[in-house]
């Protein structure tokens, strides 16, 4: 089965400084692609990063990029120079790359909040 | 552009109310999706179309009846919600499987409240 874990219900950030994200996921597929999503008070869903099983480099865009470690199932979310704007819930998310199951679970989210 | 339109915004119903939620996508994605969204809970996922065929029901109560008229649009129809059924709803599309990239774009969300 597939499992998306997130261990930091809450995270406090300095304005200006950069914070990790952790996830880990748990799959038994080859291939799967991993993504982050972010999710302000209002509720929208917006993309931030994907990274794919076989990409050999971590992903990266603009001041976020995901730290991929294969062997132990990790793909945390790395945000630099943080801003007050980044302050909401974000999601690690998983699809496996296979036609019989293609759905996309979450884990639980990890609320950010950025300090001025 | 990567949007993907919801109508309406806020929804009120009654127990007894026929209501439908909409949404609306020109990306040209084969896949859409609409999931249920508790407060401080990641989406449930509900419903997944893939080429206007559902593909998959995650064992929801029929009085959700989801509808995919063509491959931009995707309607939830509801009747006779309970209280619990309260929550945002939030629709989702990207490329299908073997389509191409993975990730999935979400609407701005429906917040249902059933009275």
């Amino acid at each position: 089965a597939q499992k998306i874990t997130q261990t930091q219900p809450g995270m406090f950030v300095q304005e200006k400084e950069a914070v990790t994200l952790d996830c880990t996921y748990d799959t038994s597929d080859p291939s799967y692609g991993l993504f982050w999503y972010k999710q302000p008070s209002s509720g929208e869903m917006i993309f931030l990063i994907y990274q794919g099983s076989y990409d050999q480099q971590n992903a990266t865009e603009g001041r976020y990029s995901l730290n991929f470690q294969k062997a132990r199932k990790s793909a945390n979310l790395v945000i630099s120079a943080s801003q007050l704007g980044d302050s909401a819930m974000y999601f690690c998310a998983m699809r496996a790359l296979k036609t019989s199951y293609d759905k996309v679970i979450f884990g639980p989210g990890t609320s950010l909040s950025v300090i001025p | 552009d990567t949007e993907v339109t919801q109508t309406p915004k806020h929804l009120v119903m009654g127990m007894t109310n026929k209501k439908s939620l909409k949404c609306e996508q020109h990306m040209g994605h084969r896949a859409m999706y609409w999931y249920k969204q508790k407060a401080k809970k990641p989406p449930e996922l509900m419903f997944v179309y893939s080429y206007e065929k559902l593909s998959i029901n995650e064992s929801v109560p029929s009085r959700f009846s989801p509808e995919c008229p063509n491959s931009s649009l995707l309607n939830l129809h509801l009747h006779a919600l309970q209280p619990e059924d309260s929550a945002l709803y939030l629709c989702a599309s990207s490329q299908a499987f073997g389509q191409g990239a993975l990730e999935q774009y979400f609407g701005p969300g429906t917040r249902l409240t059933v009275t």
